[in-house]
Formats: structure tokens, sequence, C-alpha cells
């Protein structure tokens, strides 16, 4: 049973970036028709899909965070990251990463990290 | 970029039906999915590809999407029941992911 830890600072400064990892145990990253992704929620708020990528490398994100995330992948350490650039106080949420099907359905998620962006 | 609209709340008396909506533009020809979530816990995916449901989820969720609207309906609601639940489809047009806003299911 595959199983997902995120990893990362609690505390970011504005206008830093924000670098969070999520490890992968139980099953390799590189097998399967499967995308691994970060969501993102603030807190009392709605869930907020930040974007994901492809056994391949092949990335997707969200429009309204496209000019400031990057996801990568680490094989050989069987991880993904999540990288957020230029934050401020509105980047403050708990992040989850997560496991997607082909069509996003999300079967897997770790417990998520709570990320706070503060001076 | 594609929007999904769902109520903010729903109430159900124990051992009643609620029904969970969400609205999108020809929301019948995507593939939509829902997720339970616990205060404090991560989301669970109940119902997947419009009405399976994963292994361990209950025969009482099930879904339904034709047109505008999708629904996630709990049979028999239970006190255990009560959380907020999310729908979610992949554009494949755009290649994003989308989640409606949440409902918060009151068990009364």
């Amino acid at each position: 049973q595959v199983h997902l830890q995120e990893s990362g600072p609690g505390l970011v400064k504005p206008s830093e970036t924000l670098s969070l990892t999520c490890s992968v145990s139980g099953g390799s990253i590189s097998s399967g028709n499967k995308f691994w992704s970060w969501v993102r929620q603030p807190a009392g708020k709605g869930l907020e899909w930040i974007g994901r990528i492809y056994t391949s490398g092949l990335t997707s994100y969200s429009p309204s965070l496209k000019s400031r995330v990057t996801i990568s992948l680490d094989t050989s350490k069987n991880q993904f990251s999540l990288r957020l650039s230029s934050v401020t106080a509105a980047d403050t949420a708990l992040y989850y990463c997560a496991r997607e099907g082909i069509r996003a359905d999300t079967d897997v998620w770790g417990k998520g990290i709570t990320v706070l962006v503060s001076s | 970029s594609y929007v999904l609209t769902q109520s903010p709340s729903v109430s159900v008396a124990p051992g009643q039906t609620a029904s969970i909506t969400c609205g999108g533009d020809n929301i019948g020809s995507q593939s939509v999915h829902w997720y339970q979530q616990m205060p404090g816990q991560a989301p669970v995916l109940v119902v997947f590809d419009d009405s399976d449901r994963p292994s361990g989820i209950p025969e009482r969720f099930s879904g339904s999407n034709s047109g505008n609207t999708a629904t996630l309906t709990i049979s028999r609601v239970e006190a255990g029941d009560e959380a907020d639940y999310y729908c979610q489809v992949w554009d494949r047009v755009s290649d994003h992911v989308v989640f409606g806003g949440g409902t918060k299911l009151t068990v009364l």
C-alpha cells in the first residue's frame, strides 16, 4: 500500500521560496499510469489544486499559480517536490501531496504539512 | 478555466438521504470524483468516475452525472457522515484539475 509523507519548513518568509518534498513508500514513483500532485487548503477554506507531474516528468500547473510553481521528480529517492516562489501571506495553507489516476481520481493522500508565510 | 459550483451546506436527518450537487458547464461529459474530508484529516476518495466506489466505501455512497449537474447521494445518513464533501474533475481541454468549493454536510 502506497503511503505519502510531506516534509519541509513550516515557516517561510514573504518573497522567499517555499520548498516541500513528498516521500513515497510502498511503491515506486516511476511505475504505473499515475500522476503525483500537490493540493493546498488555507485554514477553514476549500481544496486548491496546485499541479501535478507524470512519471515521464510531464507537468501541469494551476493557471493561477503557474508563474511561481515548479514540481519535480527524484526517482532515485522515490520523492517528488514542490517549489513555490515569491510567497505571500496568501500562500499560508495546509499542503498535501497526493497520487492521481489518469482522470485525476486521487486515491492516496499524505497527512499534510502546514506552511506559514510570515516574517 | 473550468468552474465547479457547490452549495455551501446541506442538512439532513439521520436515516434520510443526502444529495450534494456539483454544477459545471456540460459536466456530464466529464468524469467527476467526490471526496469526503473529516475535520483535521486528509480528503478521502468516496466516488470516482461519476459513480464508482473505491474498495472499502459503503454502498450508501453513490454518484450520478448528467447535463450540467453531478450528484453525490448518501443514503441512510449516519452521524459519522458529517463532513465536508468536494467534487473534482480533470478538464481534459486545459489539462487542469479543478475542485468545487465544497459542501458541509450536517447531520441534524
